[in-house]
Formats: structure tokens, sequence, C-alpha cells
């Protein structure tokens, strides 16, 4: 079946530094990937959805200078979280589709900020 | 804007007994129903989907889920719960105006006693 690899899964930094994380389609190519946001004992709360070599659309609320993302190729995109304070620290998950199927999700990443 | 409801956020059963999961979705017919379920620090996993070929779809592990339009239900069962089956359960719903994004519901903890 489909994968969809989340790297890194668990990441831990201090305040005011720039954390990346990838998203990448292992068996197919996607040319929808989407990054979602999850607070403890909450629901997905969808962030941006990305187009490959499009600009990301941003959920309302979600400030796009605060987190980057970057859809540069059919099995890779990225989500930066710019000068991260502790308010960022959460579950982040993302997911892949082809289009019209169903979408396929990573194992998610645990970020941390001191 | 398409919606799901989830009622009740923590459901507990017995081994063995039978497991019932609630979702109902807003009035429009959507092009998708899905079930997914979460695992502790991991990402989302399908265990059905709904596409309207037929009303009642089953799933991996044993799960199932009848679709009822004069409802707008989209229940979840299984006949026997496993200690295994224990875990956070997602109903989610394609928007009307895009087949990939989804929206999620506020999901139901299941938790089985021994």
């Amino acid at each position: 079946g489909a994968v969809v690899s989340q790297h890194p899964s668990w990441v831990i930094c201090k305040s005011g530094t720039s954390v990346k994380i990838e998203c990448r389609s292992l068996d197919f190519q996607a040319t929808t990937m989407f990054w979602y946001r999850q607070f403890p004992k909450q629901s997905l709360m969808l962030m941006a959805t990305s187009n490959e070599g499009s600009k990301a659309t941003y959920e309302q609320g979600v400030e796009k200078d605060k987190f980057l993302i970057n859809h540069a190729s059919l099995t890779l995109s990225t989500l930066t979280v710019t000068s991260a304070h502790p308010e960022d620290s959460s579950f982040y998950i993302c997911s892949a589709s082809t289009g019209d199927q169903p979408q396929h999700f990573g194992d998610g990443t645990r970020l941390s900020i001191l | 804007a398409q919606s799901v409801t989830q009622l009740g956020s923590h459901v507990s059963v017995s081994e063995g007994a039978l497991v019932l999961l609630r979702c109902n979705y807003s009035s429009s017919v959507p092009p998708y129903l899905f079930w997914y379920v979460q695992y502790p620090n991991q990402g989302l996993q399908l265990l059905l989907k709904y596409t309207s070929a037929a009303t009642l779809v089953k799933g991996i592990n044993g799960f199932e889920a009848e679709f009822k339009k004069s409802e707008t239900s989209f229940h979840l069962t299984k006949p026997s719960a496993h200690m295994s089956d224990a875990a956070e359960y997602f109903c989610a719903v394609t928007e009307y105006s895009s087949a990939s994004k989804i929206i999620f519901g506020s999901g139901t903890r299941l938790s089985i006693r021994p």
C-alpha cells in the first residue's frame, strides 16, 4: 500500500530556532500534500494544502510566514516552523494524495520547544 | 461547508462486546466519508471509506460502517472488541468543493475493559 514517511518523528529544540519537518511519499507521486496540527486529546486541524510546484494554500488563522511550506517535487513536502516558541509545541502530521484518492498519512512529528 | 459530529468523546466496552462509535455528517451528501484510527504518537490509518458504491462498508480489523442518508449517519461498528482496538477513532468527510480536503470529527477514544 501507499506509504508516507515523516521525519523526524520527535524533535526538541530551543525557543527561537527554526525546525524543518519532511514528508515523503515513498511509493507514489503525491500531487497534493496536506499539513495538520494536533493538540493533545484533540482532532486534527488542517494548516495548509500544498500542490507540487505551487504556493501552499493556508487555512484561516494559520500564519504563512511562521509555517513555511515547500512542495518542490511530487514526493517531498517540507514544513518549516520559523522562530519556534513554546506555543508551537504540538504534533504535526502530513498526508499525501494523488488528487481524488484518499489521503495517506505519515506517522507524525512531535515538536517540543523549550 | 461540510462538518461531522462524533457523539461521545470516550467509549468504554468490555472485551468481546459490541463496539459502536457514532458519527453524523452535515446534510449535503458528501463525495466520501471515512473512519480513521490513531494509535498513540502515530499518524492515522484508514479503516474504511464510503464512496456511494454500497451503503454497508467493510473495513480492516473487522470494522464496518453503514451509511444512512435518512439519518445523516455513518456509525462504526465491530461485533466483538479486542484489546488491540483501544485507540482514538476519527470520522471524517470531504468538503463538497474538493474531493481531497478532509474535515475531521473531534474523535472518540475507545477503551477496552478486560
